[in-house]
Protein backbone atom coordinates (compact mmCIF):
# COMPACT_ATOMS: atom_id res chain seq x y z
CA UNK A 1 0.00 0.00 0.00
CA UNK A 2 1.04 3.34 -0.91
CA UNK A 3 2.08 5.74 2.35
CA UNK A 4 3.51 9.22 2.37
CA UNK A 5 5.16 10.65 5.64
CA UNK A 6 6.42 13.70 6.61
CA UNK A 7 8.40 13.42 9.84
CA UNK A 8 8.35 17.24 10.67
CA UNK A 9 5.04 18.49 12.47
CA UNK A 10 6.81 21.74 12.88
CA UNK A 11 9.68 23.51 11.84
CA UNK A 12 10.70 27.24 12.06
CA UNK A 13 12.96 29.68 9.95
CA UNK A 14 14.01 32.95 9.94
CA UNK A 15 12.57 35.57 7.49
CA UNK A 16 14.78 35.52 4.34
CA UNK A 17 16.53 31.90 5.27
CA UNK A 18 15.76 28.58 3.56
CA UNK A 19 14.10 25.96 5.03
CA UNK A 20 13.70 22.16 3.83
CA UNK A 21 11.03 20.19 4.39
CA UNK A 22 11.10 16.33 4.57
CA UNK A 23 8.78 13.96 3.02
CA UNK A 24 9.43 10.45 1.86
CA UNK A 25 6.85 7.83 0.21
CA UNK A 26 6.48 4.71 -0.36
CA UNK A 27 4.70 2.83 -4.42
CA UNK A 28 4.88 -0.02 -5.67
CA UNK A 29 3.83 2.24 -8.85
CA UNK A 30 6.70 3.40 -11.26
CA UNK A 31 4.52 6.46 -12.63
CA UNK A 32 2.92 8.92 -10.42
CA UNK A 33 2.91 12.40 -9.55
CA UNK A 34 4.24 14.29 -5.84
CA UNK A 35 2.71 17.77 -4.93
CA UNK A 36 3.11 20.12 -2.15
CA UNK A 37 0.34 22.06 -0.86
CA UNK A 38 -0.06 25.05 1.24
CA UNK A 39 -2.67 25.61 3.73
CA UNK A 40 -2.36 29.08 5.25
CA UNK A 41 -4.96 30.02 8.17
CA UNK A 42 -7.62 30.51 5.76
CA UNK A 43 -7.74 26.62 4.95
CA UNK A 44 -7.99 27.49 1.44
CA UNK A 45 -5.50 24.39 -0.36
CA UNK A 46 -3.22 25.78 -2.61
CA UNK A 47 -0.56 24.27 -4.89
CA UNK A 48 3.05 25.10 -4.75
CA UNK A 49 4.92 22.76 -6.57
CA UNK A 50 4.66 19.28 -8.74
CA UNK A 51 6.82 16.97 -9.75
CA UNK A 52 6.12 13.96 -12.34
CA UNK A 53 7.77 10.65 -11.33
CA UNK A 54 9.31 10.04 -14.71
CA UNK A 55 11.66 13.51 -14.75
CA UNK A 56 14.58 13.53 -13.60
CA UNK A 57 15.02 17.07 -13.23
CA UNK A 58 13.60 18.49 -10.07
CA UNK A 59 11.27 21.09 -10.32
CA UNK A 60 11.26 24.85 -9.28
CA UNK A 61 8.73 27.28 -8.97
CA UNK A 62 10.45 30.53 -8.34
CA UNK A 63 11.65 30.53 -4.29
CA UNK A 64 10.08 26.79 -3.78
CA UNK A 65 12.19 23.89 -5.78
CA UNK A 66 12.07 20.20 -4.64
CA UNK A 67 14.98 17.47 -4.21
CA UNK A 68 13.21 14.26 -5.33
CA UNK A 69 15.61 11.31 -4.92
CA UNK A 70 12.88 8.53 -7.05
CA UNK A 71 15.23 5.68 -5.44
CA UNK A 72 15.23 6.93 -2.10
CA UNK A 73 11.48 7.48 -2.25
CA UNK A 74 12.24 11.17 -1.11
CA UNK A 75 10.69 14.27 -2.38
CA UNK A 76 11.62 17.45 0.04
CA UNK A 77 10.72 21.26 -0.42
CA UNK A 78 13.10 23.99 0.03
CA UNK A 79 11.44 27.15 0.46
CA UNK A 80 14.52 29.82 0.10
CA UNK A 81 14.33 33.85 0.79
CA UNK A 82 11.51 32.74 3.66
CA UNK A 83 8.29 35.08 3.36
CA UNK A 84 6.24 35.81 6.18
CA UNK A 85 3.31 34.95 3.98
CA UNK A 86 4.55 31.45 3.81
CA UNK A 87 3.97 30.43 7.25
CA UNK A 88 1.23 28.13 6.63
CA UNK A 89 0.67 23.55 7.03
CA UNK A 90 2.44 22.36 4.26
CA UNK A 91 1.14 18.50 2.79
CA UNK A 92 3.05 16.72 0.68
CA UNK A 93 0.77 14.57 -1.71
CA UNK A 94 1.59 11.24 -3.82
CA UNK A 95 -1.71 10.44 -6.49
CA UNK A 96 -0.79 6.96 -8.14
CA UNK A 97 -2.19 3.49 -8.56
CA UNK A 98 -5.66 5.11 -8.59
CA UNK A 99 -4.50 6.62 -5.21
CA UNK A 100 -4.12 9.63 -3.56
CA UNK A 101 -2.31 9.97 -0.57
CA UNK A 102 -1.61 12.68 1.83
CA UNK A 103 0.74 13.15 4.23
CA UNK A 104 0.13 14.62 7.78
CA UNK A 105 1.41 18.08 7.21
CA UNK A 106 4.22 20.34 8.83
CA UNK A 107 3.29 23.63 10.08
CA UNK A 108 6.23 26.15 9.21
CA UNK A 109 6.03 29.11 11.40
CA UNK A 110 8.64 31.97 10.17
CA UNK A 111 10.22 34.63 12.30
CA UNK A 112 10.15 38.30 11.93
CA UNK B 1 -12.07 31.19 -14.54
CA UNK B 2 -14.00 30.15 -11.39
CA UNK B 3 -12.35 27.57 -8.92
CA UNK B 4 -14.11 24.55 -7.53
CA UNK B 5 -17.29 26.02 -5.86
CA UNK B 6 -18.79 24.66 -2.37
CA UNK B 7 -21.82 25.28 -0.88
CA UNK B 8 -22.48 25.88 1.86
CA UNK B 9 -18.95 27.30 3.65
CA UNK B 10 -20.30 26.32 7.43
CA UNK B 11 -23.26 23.75 8.30
CA UNK B 12 -24.27 23.48 11.79
CA UNK B 13 -26.55 20.28 12.52
CA UNK B 14 -27.86 18.45 15.39
CA UNK B 15 -27.08 14.83 15.47
CA UNK B 16 -29.48 12.75 13.49
CA UNK B 17 -29.85 15.39 11.04
CA UNK B 18 -29.52 14.87 7.58
CA UNK B 19 -26.38 17.34 5.56
CA UNK B 20 -25.70 17.35 1.80
CA UNK B 21 -22.48 18.98 0.82
CA UNK B 22 -22.53 20.22 -2.62
CA UNK B 23 -19.75 20.90 -5.29
CA UNK B 24 -18.91 22.51 -8.63
CA UNK B 25 -15.76 21.39 -10.55
CA UNK B 26 -13.92 23.38 -12.59
CA UNK B 27 -15.27 23.77 -15.79
CA UNK B 28 -13.51 20.70 -18.09
CA UNK B 29 -12.31 18.96 -15.38
CA UNK B 30 -13.45 14.81 -15.41
CA UNK B 31 -12.01 13.80 -11.79
CA UNK B 32 -13.57 14.70 -8.87
CA UNK B 33 -12.52 14.47 -5.39
CA UNK B 34 -14.15 14.36 -1.75
CA UNK B 35 -11.97 14.81 1.60
CA UNK B 36 -12.41 14.91 5.01
CA UNK B 37 -10.17 17.03 7.10
CA UNK B 38 -9.67 17.17 10.93
CA UNK B 39 -7.00 17.36 13.68
CA UNK B 40 -6.81 13.66 14.52
CA UNK B 41 -6.84 11.83 11.32
CA UNK B 42 -5.65 15.04 9.25
CA UNK B 43 -6.50 15.46 5.34
CA UNK B 44 -8.56 12.10 4.16
CA UNK B 45 -9.47 11.36 0.69
CA UNK B 46 -13.46 9.85 0.71
CA UNK B 47 -14.52 9.10 -2.48
CA UNK B 48 -12.80 9.75 -6.47
CA UNK B 49 -14.74 10.09 -9.29
CA UNK B 50 -13.47 10.17 -12.87
CA UNK B 51 -15.81 10.95 -15.60
CA UNK B 52 -19.05 10.71 -13.34
CA UNK B 53 -17.92 7.16 -12.22
CA UNK B 54 -16.77 6.55 -8.67
CA UNK B 55 -13.11 4.92 -8.68
CA UNK B 56 -12.66 4.74 -5.31
CA UNK B 57 -14.75 4.67 -2.22
CA UNK B 58 -12.48 2.89 0.49
CA UNK B 59 -12.36 6.24 1.99
CA UNK B 60 -15.99 6.68 2.84
CA UNK B 61 -16.32 5.77 7.01
CA UNK B 62 -19.49 3.86 6.61
CA UNK B 63 -22.69 3.58 5.24
CA UNK B 64 -24.23 6.74 6.09
CA UNK B 65 -21.74 8.59 4.08
CA UNK B 66 -22.62 8.64 0.14
CA UNK B 67 -21.54 10.58 -2.72
CA UNK B 68 -23.35 11.42 -6.04
CA UNK B 69 -22.14 12.96 -9.24
CA UNK B 70 -25.20 13.00 -11.75
CA UNK B 71 -23.30 15.16 -13.85
CA UNK B 72 -19.97 16.56 -14.79
CA UNK B 73 -20.61 19.95 -13.17
CA UNK B 74 -22.57 18.43 -9.85
CA UNK B 75 -21.31 16.34 -7.04
CA UNK B 76 -23.29 15.61 -3.40
CA UNK B 77 -21.80 14.41 -0.53
CA UNK B 78 -24.29 13.08 2.10
CA UNK B 79 -24.31 12.36 5.52
CA UNK B 80 -27.62 10.60 7.30
CA UNK B 81 -27.84 11.09 9.95
CA UNK B 82 -24.79 12.85 10.83
CA UNK B 83 -23.28 12.18 14.08
CA UNK B 84 -21.05 14.80 16.39
CA UNK B 85 -17.72 12.80 15.38
CA UNK B 86 -18.88 13.80 11.78
CA UNK B 87 -17.53 17.65 12.55
CA UNK B 88 -14.89 18.35 10.30
CA UNK B 89 -14.11 20.53 6.94
CA UNK B 90 -14.86 18.84 3.81
CA UNK B 91 -13.14 19.71 0.72
CA UNK B 92 -14.04 19.09 -2.78
CA UNK B 93 -11.47 19.07 -5.76
CA UNK B 94 -10.84 18.57 -9.40
CA UNK B 95 -8.73 17.58 -11.62
CA UNK B 96 -8.14 17.70 -15.81
CA UNK B 97 -6.43 14.25 -15.60
CA UNK B 98 -7.90 11.19 -14.50
CA UNK B 99 -6.99 6.88 -14.32
CA UNK B 100 -4.26 5.71 -12.48
CA UNK B 101 -2.73 8.63 -11.32
CA UNK B 102 -4.72 12.22 -11.62
CA UNK B 103 -2.55 15.62 -11.70
CA UNK B 104 -2.99 18.51 -10.05
CA UNK B 105 -5.91 18.64 -7.75
CA UNK B 106 -7.55 22.40 -7.09
CA UNK B 107 -9.70 23.00 -4.25
CA UNK B 108 -12.56 24.45 -3.03
CA UNK B 109 -12.74 26.44 0.27
CA UNK B 110 -14.63 23.79 2.19
CA UNK B 111 -17.27 23.38 4.16
CA UNK B 112 -16.55 23.68 7.75
CA UNK B 113 -19.17 21.05 9.26
CA UNK B 114 -20.43 21.00 13.14
CA UNK B 115 -22.78 18.69 14.20
CA UNK B 116 -23.85 19.21 17.94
Amino acid sequence: AQTVTQSQPEMSVQEAETVTLSCTYDTSESDYYLFWYKQPPSRQMILVIRQEAYKQQNATENRFSVNFQKAAKSFSLKISDSQLGDAAMYFCAYTGGFKTIFGAGTRLFVKA
Amino acid sequence: DAGVIQSPRHEVTEMGQEVTLRCKPISGHNSLFWYRQTMMRGLELLIYFNNNVPIDDSGMPEDRFSAKMPNASFSTLKIQPSEPRDSAVYFCASSLAGGKHTDTQYFGPGTRLTVL
